[in-house]
């Protein structure tokens, strides 16, 4: 079975420019989830789907980031514009239920 | 709300010997509970779950955890590290019903030769 793929792994952008992530979860699962690692903390979930439906973006700066999940499976995690301290681990996460979920190896983004 | 506390951010620990990794959650509703790994430059592997039943809980890799309801703890133990050992461990709660994780800051163990 295919893991969770996430695209780039790692992106070096200046301050001010956009970036976009992309997240392709584990076939049959509704649930995906984005999450921001900063360097030396615990993941924090920006944003929750269930199916293409946000369960959950209490977290997310909607200033200045965006995701979408259109037709309930792909997904895409949108900065614009970065700022030094957007730079961080972006994990995508997808879930079949309640006490599972499984994560792609997350994209590395360093913001100068 | 939830919130996870590692008391230790890092620990040594010399190759065979036996390490407890430390986990205190707070919580008003009923959690899951978990551990997961993450070695460098890689995302998140689960170790191991709580989510029902015995209280004490084997994982992979050698790894186990005990539930203790009555001091909020979900404590990561094994009794004899390995050098592929060494990485970032973190605690993480889930509500029962939300299917999100709340994570706590990590540990670092590092096993030394």
């Amino acid at each position: 079975e295919a893991g969770v793929a996430q695209s780039p792994r790692y992106k070096i952008i200046e301050k001010r420019q956009s970036v976009a992530f992309w997240c392709n979860p584990i076939s049959g699962h509704a649930t995906l989830y984005w999450y921001q690692q900063i360097l030396g903390q615990g993941p924090k979930l920006l944003i929750q789907f269930q199916n293409n439906g946000v369960v959950d973006d209490s977290q997310l700066p909607k200033d200045r980031f965006s995701a979408e999940r259109l037709k309930g499976v792909d997904s895409t995690l949108k900065i614009q514009p970065a700022k030094l301290e957007d730079s961080a681990v972006y994990l995508c996460a997808s879930s079949w239920a309640e006490g599972q979920a499984d994560f792609g190896e997350g994209s590395w983004l360093t913001v100068v | 709300a939830q919130s996870v506390t590692q008391l230790d951010s890092q620990v040594p620990v010399f190759e065979e010997a036996p390490v407890e990794l430390r986990c205190n959650y707070s919580s008003s509703v009923s959690v899951y509970l978990f551990w997961y790994v993450q070695y460098p430059n890689q995302g998140l592997q689960l170790l191991l779950k709580y989510l029902s039943g015995s209280t004490l809980v084997k994982g992979i890799n050698g790894f186990e955890a005990e539930f203790n309801k009555s001091q909020t703890s979900f404590h990561l133990r094994k009794p004899s590290v390995h050098i592929s050992d060494t990485a970032e461990y973190f605690c993480a709660v889930s509500p029962t019903g939300a299917n999100n994780l709340f994570f706590g800051t990590g540990t670092r163990l590092t096993v030394i030769p």
